[in-house]
């Protein structure tokens, strides 16, 4: 499958831990995004790297949230003590960086907190 | 403001018949769209896009259709199938300065396929 890959497909935590998710893009693609997503709800943007380059970041990027790329290839994003309202659907997508091109996303990692 | 809407939350379509869902947008700047399908416990999955300086694009069985004089876009699917059944977004990008990177979608609009 050459599609976005994201790992682990599914996480419950309890309030207060810190979790971390994995995305591994489309390999010819160097640009790769965050969203999240609520129940009923498109996806919102969280942040954006070109390469290894974190080029945008959301306002809903607390500091509790980091995102990293560090050889331009997969990304985490992780969350520090994590509140009930972090309970969503995280999603990656990465696209070409020529002009405007499509976003692919991964199936989205489900995080739960208790 | 910078916000992509739906008119119509749910559509139900019997099968072999054609669909319209549509999708309003509020920001003029906005210079690419994309439509996607999110199945349940799925990621969003690519459809069509456009650019602005497009008013039709065809694919296979999809037609996207782009009006800016009235800021909206139409995803027409021809013969409706089963597996059409999905939640359908639009996305819009900005296209230029420091939103180059983001997407904003709608709400979504659930498209129900009856036999």
């Amino acid at each position: 499958d050459t599609g976005v890959s994201q790992n682990p497909r599914h996480k419950i935590t309890k309030r207060g831990q810190n979790v971390t998710f994995r995305c591994d893009p489309i390999s010819e693609h160097n640009r790769l995004y965050w969203y999240r997503q609520t129940l009923g709800q498109g996806p919102e943007f969280l942040t954006y790297f070109q390469n290894e380059a974190q080029l945008e970041k959301s306002r809903l990027l607390s500091d509790r949230f980091s995102a990293e790329r560090p050889k331009g290839s997969f990304s985490t994003l992780e969350i520090q003590r994590t509140e009930q309202g972090d309970s969503a659907m995280y999603l990656c997508a990465s696209s070409f960086d020529r002009g405007n091109q499509p976003q692919h996303f991964g199936d989205g990692t489900r995080l739960s907190i208790l | 403001g910078e916000s992509v809407g739906l008119h119509l939350p749910t559509l139900s379509v019997q099968e072999g018949d054609n669909s319209i869902i549509n999708c309003a947008y509020s920001n003029s700047a906005s210079d690419y769209f994309i439509w996607y399908k999110q199945e349940s416990g799925k990621g969003p999955q690519f459809i069509i896009d456009i650019r602005s300086n497009m008013d039709k694009r065809q694919g296979q069985r999809v037609t996207v259709l782009l009006n800016k004089t009235v800021k909206h876009l139409s995803l027409q699917i021809a013969a409706t199938q089963p597996g059409d059944s999905a939640v359908y977004f639009c996305a819009e990008n900005l296209g230029r300065g420091s939103t180059l990177g983001r997407l904003y979608f709608g709400r979504g609009t659930q498209l129900t396929v009856w036999p």
